[in-house]
């Protein structure tokens, strides 16, 4: 069975740091195109970013450009995004989630999310 | 405001079917056939119910179905049952720089 867990969301100040963590099991990492997906409180999904199998592609939503990283440990089968200048408007639900393979373009593995809240 | 449109809420009866549409764009859902839906519980993983605009993950049931006709995708949850109640969200490829756009989410409600 395959699961995606979610860690290191919480309370943080504007302008502050948090790093999310999203341990796969069941699926390896290195197979798969990975992604963060975010829901803001009572609004629709935004994609955020993605990684490649091999960990060197990456692409970022232009609301995150130059403030998230994501980066992922395949030996730890473990993916990562550093959020960085936080601001309010980025305070959502985290999920990650895995590209399905093959020539398609949608998500067949998610996480349960992590939630991010930015406030003073 | 999301890039897709989708209506707040849908209601049913069981046993009836409800539909749920999702509008987008040429430059999205018009434009690709890379349309995908999901099922998602409040505090749980969404799951993947529809691919490639009309094709159904093994283990989805048939009463899951859905199209699309130029900008507009549709879902349609037939002979719907107490399970099904559920926020149910469209996704669309949208190009290698916007890669992936996705709906506002709708909310099933089994009457």
């Amino acid at each position: 069975e395959v699961q995606l867990v979610e860690s290191g969301g919480g309370l943080v100040q504007p302008g502050g740091s948090l790093r999310l963590s999203c341990a796969a099991s069941g699926l390896t990492l290195s197979s798969y195109w990975m992604h963060w997906v975010r829901q803001a409180p009572g609004k629709g999904l935004m994609w955020v970013s993605r990684i490649s199998l091999d960990g060197y592609k990456t692409n970022y939503a232009d609301s995150v450009k130059g403030r998230f990283t994501v980066s992922k440990d395949n030996a730890k089968n473990t993916m990562y995004l550093q959020m960085d200048s936080l601001r309010a408007e980025d305070t959502a639900v985290y999920y990650c989630t895995g590209e399905s393979p093959g020539d398609r373009v949608d998500f067949g593995y998610w996480g349960q999310g992590t939630l991010v809240t930015v406030s003073s | 405001q999301s890039a897709l449109t989708q209506p707040r809420s849908v209601s049913g009866s069981p046993g009836q079917s409800v539909t749920i549409s999702c509008t987008g764009t040429s430059s999205d859902v018009g434009g690709y056939n890379f349309v995908s839906w999901y099922q998602h519980y409040p505090g749980k993983a969404p799951k993947l119910m529809i691919y490639d605009v009309n094709k159904r993950p093994s283990g989805v049931p048939d009463r899951f179905s859905a199209s699309k006709t130029g900008n507009t995708a549709s879902l349609t949850i037939s002979g719907l049952q107490a399970e099904d109640e559920a926020d149910y969200f469209c996704c669309s490829y949208a190009g290698s720089y916007s890669l992936v756009v996705f709906g506002g989410g709708t909310k099933v409600t089994v009457l």
